[in-house]
C-alpha cells in the first residue's frame, strides 16, 4: 500500500480535460514538493512536473500541476491519444527519510 | 546529452548477490544526487535508494535497508547498487535516475533499466 494515494485508473476522450489526484500527509506532500512522472508503455518514467507546478522544458503546457495542503493534482487538458500512460506522483517523506511514490494511475484515452 | 546506462542485471538465486552499475555521461556527475528506483513486473514504481553528490550521505527504503548498499565513484562517473540476500520480492527492473535539483524526489533523467530476476 502506497503512502501517496492515487486513483488506479482515469479516462477521457480526445480533447477533454482530466485530472489525477494524489493524497498524502503532513510528512510528505504537506511539507515537501510534489513531482509527477509519466510512464509510456514499455519505457522508463519521464519527469512531467517538478516543484508542484513547474514543467521541464519540452513538456507541453497541456500538463499542469497544483498542490493544496496534503494533496496534489495533475491536470491534462486537450487530451491526446499519446497521453495514454501511467502517471505517478512522488514526494520526499520526512519521517521515512526517503522518496515515496503514489501507486500510479493508468490513463486511458477512449 | 544526458545518458544513464545501467548494467549488471540478470538471474540470481534466492539468497544471492548482485551488483548493478550505472554509467553516467553528458552532465557534471559530481553535482547531483543519484537514485535507484525499481519496478516489479506489472507493478508501480518503488524508490530504493539515493546517494548525495559527494557520496557522503545515503538513503534507503525500509524494504532494502541492511541488504542493499548504494555507492558512487565520481572519478568514473558511475553509480552502483550492491544487492545482498536477494529474494523473489526483489525481482524488478532497476532504474538509475539523476536528481535535477534540491530534492532527491525530483528525478529528471532516467536510464533504460536493467532487469533483476531472483529465482531458483
Amino acid at each position: 500500500q502506497s503512502v501517496l494515494t492515487q486513483p488506479p485508473s482515469a479516462s477521457g476522450t480526445p480533447g477533454q480535460r482530466v485530472t489525477i489526484s494524489c493524497s498524502g500527509s503532513s510528512s510528505n506532500i504537506g511539507s515537501n514538493a510534489v513531482y509527477w512522472y509519466q510512464q509510456l508503455p514499455g519505457t522508463a518514467p519521464k519527469l512531467l512536473i517538478y516543484n508542484n507546478n513547474q514543467r521541464p522544458s519540452g513538456v507541453p503546457d497541456r500538463f499542469s500541476g497544483s498542490k493544496s495542503g496534503t494533496s496534489a493534482s495533475l491536470a491534462i487538458s486537450g487530451l491526446q491519444s499519446e497521453d495514454e500512460a501511467d502517471y505517478y506522483c512522488a514526494a520526499w517523506h520526512d519521517s521515512l527519510n526517503g522518496v515515496i511514490f503514489g501507486g500510479g494511475t493508468k490513463l486511458t484515452v477512449l | 546529452e544526458v545518458q544513464l546506462v545501467e548494467s549488471g542485471g540478470g538471474l540470481v538465486q534466492p539468497g544471492g548477490s548482485l551488483r548493478l552499475s550505472c554509467a553516467a555521461s553528458g552532465f557534471t556527475f559530481t553535482v547531483y544526487a543519484m537514485s535507484w528506483v525499481r519496478q516489479a513486473p506489472g507493478k508501480g514504481l518503488e524508490w530504493v535508494s539515493a546517494v548525495s553528490p559527494d557520496g557522503g550521505s545515503t538513503y534507503y527504503a525500509d524494504s532494502v535497508q541492511g541488504r542493499f548498499t548504494i555507492s558512487r565513484d565520481n572519478s568514473k562517473n558511475t553509480l552502483y547498487l550492491q544487492m545482498n540476500s536477494l529474494s523473489a520480492e526483489d525481482t524488478a527492473v532497476y532504474y538509475c535516475a539523476k536528481s535535477g535539483g534540491r530534492s532527491v524526489a525530483g528525478m529528471d533523467f532516467w536510464g533504460q533499466g536493467t532487469l533483476v530476476t531472483v529465482s531458483s
